[in-house]
This record gives structure tokens, C-alpha cells and sequence, in this order.
């Protein structure tokens, strides 16, 4: 069975900095590409960041690019998502979810939350 | 960017109802476009691929269409669990989403 597990939200200061993790199982991790999204209180959904297999290539969204930076550990079937220079906005829970082979978006972990907040 | 518009943003129905909603991309995504269900606290869940494969496990009473700009999500006769909300997705791009239509008792 897929099972993608995120960790590491909480509650953070503006202009902080946060490490989120994601681990995979039921799958063979390194052959997918992976992705994050995240969705403010209330709001819809926002694609974040993609990583492709072997680390490259790699995409962020404009709201992001520059603060936020994705990594994969395949060793370690984990997903990560380094934020720095956090803000108001960035509030949201973030998922983690999987490209298939498809193409398409098949698999979601069950979300962290992230509250950026003095 | 491609951006994607979903109509309606709210939709009331009854139980045994057909209700169809619709989502349109500023530029051609030719059929690489998901469908998707979000309860409340819970992660999105695949519903349509390619425009119009319903994933594994889907009811059949879910069908998508459409090519290039415009789609459809076609639910045709709901039941009491569909009661969510639905996004659109385009993947021919890096990726982004519609914004959403929240699907109501009437």
C-alpha cells in the first residue's frame, strides 16, 4: 500500500525557518517524481515545488522560489521541503504527493500544518 | 503560468441529481488534466486522469471530458458521500489548480 507520512509543521515566527519531511513506503521511491502543495485555511490548493528522479530537474513556484528548497533522499525514502524566510502567508497545511506514472498526481500524504505567526 | 478556472464556485443539488462542472485553462493543456474530491481535513483524493480515466476504485457515476481549453466533471446521479469539493488540475505545465467548486445539500 502507498503510504506517504509528512512531519515537521508547527508553529513558527516570521522570517523563520522550517524543515518538512515526508516518508514514502509501498513503492519504489526513487523512481517517482515528487511534489509539494500546500492550502492556506479556507483556501484551495497550490502546487509548491517538484522534484524529478536523481534530483533533477527540479521546479518552484513563483510564492516560493528563492525561500522554500526541495531535496529527496532516496536511501531514505524521504521527501523534503527546507522553508526559510517564512511568512504570514505561507500558513497552510503542505502536503506531500506523488507523480505517478501517468503523469498525473495519484497519491497525497495526510498533510502538516504550518502556522507562521508572532 | 497556466491559470484554470473552475464554474460554479458553489453548487446546491439533491441526492439522485446529475450535476456537472466545468473548468477552463488560459491556454491549451490538451487532455493532461485531473479531477479531484477534498473532504474537510482530508488530503485530495484522484478521481479523473487524462480529462476523462476515471482512476482505479472511482464510482462510474463520475465522468470527465473535454481537450485542449475547456472540461467537464459530470457526476451522474449523486449519492450522499459526494458531497465535497472538487478540483480541476493541469499537469502539461509544471502544475496548478482550479479553485475549487464546493458541492452542497440543497
Amino acid at each position: 500500500e502507498v503510504q506517504l507520512v509528512e512531519s515537521g509543521g508547527g508553529l513558527v515566527q516570521p522570517g523563520g525557518s522550517l524543515s518538512l519531511s515526508c516518508a514514502a513506503s509501498g513503492f519504489a521511491f526513487s523512481t517517482f517524481s515528487m511534489i509539494w502543495v500546500r492550502q492556506a485555511p479556507g483556501k484551495g490548493l497550490e502546487w509548491i515545488s517538484y522534484i524529478s528522479t536523481r534530483s533533477s530537474p527540479i521546479y518552484y513556484a513563483g510564492s516560493v522560489k528563492g525561500r522554500f528548497s526541495i531535496s529527496r533522499d532516496d536511501a531514505k525514502n524521504s521527501l523534503y521541503l527546507q522553508m526559510n524566510s517564512l511568512r504570514d502567508e505561507d500558513t497552510a497545511v503542505y502536503y506531500c504527493a506523488r507523480v505517478g506514472q501517468r503523469l498525473d498526481v495519484d497519491y497525497w500524504g495526510q498533510g502538516t500544518l504550518v502556522t507562521v505567526s508572532s | 503560468d497556466i491559470q484554470m478556472t473552475q464554474s460554479p464556485s458553489t453548487l446546491s443539488a439533491s441526492v439522485g441529481d446529475r450535476v456537472t462542472i466545468t473548468c477552463r485553462a488560459s491556454q491549451s493543456i490538451s487532455t493532461w488534466l485531473a479531477w479531484y474530491q477534498q473532504k474537510p481535513g482530508k488530503a485530495p483524493n484522484l478521481l479523473i486522469y487524462k480529462a476523462s480515466s476515471l482512476e482505479s476504485g472511482v464510482p462510474s457515476r463520475f465522468s470527465g471530458s473535454g481537450s485542449g481549453t475547456e472540461f467537464t466533471l459530470t457526476i451522474s446521479s449523486l449519492q450522499p458521500d459526494d458531497f465535497a469539493t472538487y478540483y480541476c488540475q493541469q499537469y502539461n505545465s509544471y502544475y496548478s489548480f482550479g479553485q475549487g467548486t464546493k458541492l452542497e445539500i440543497k
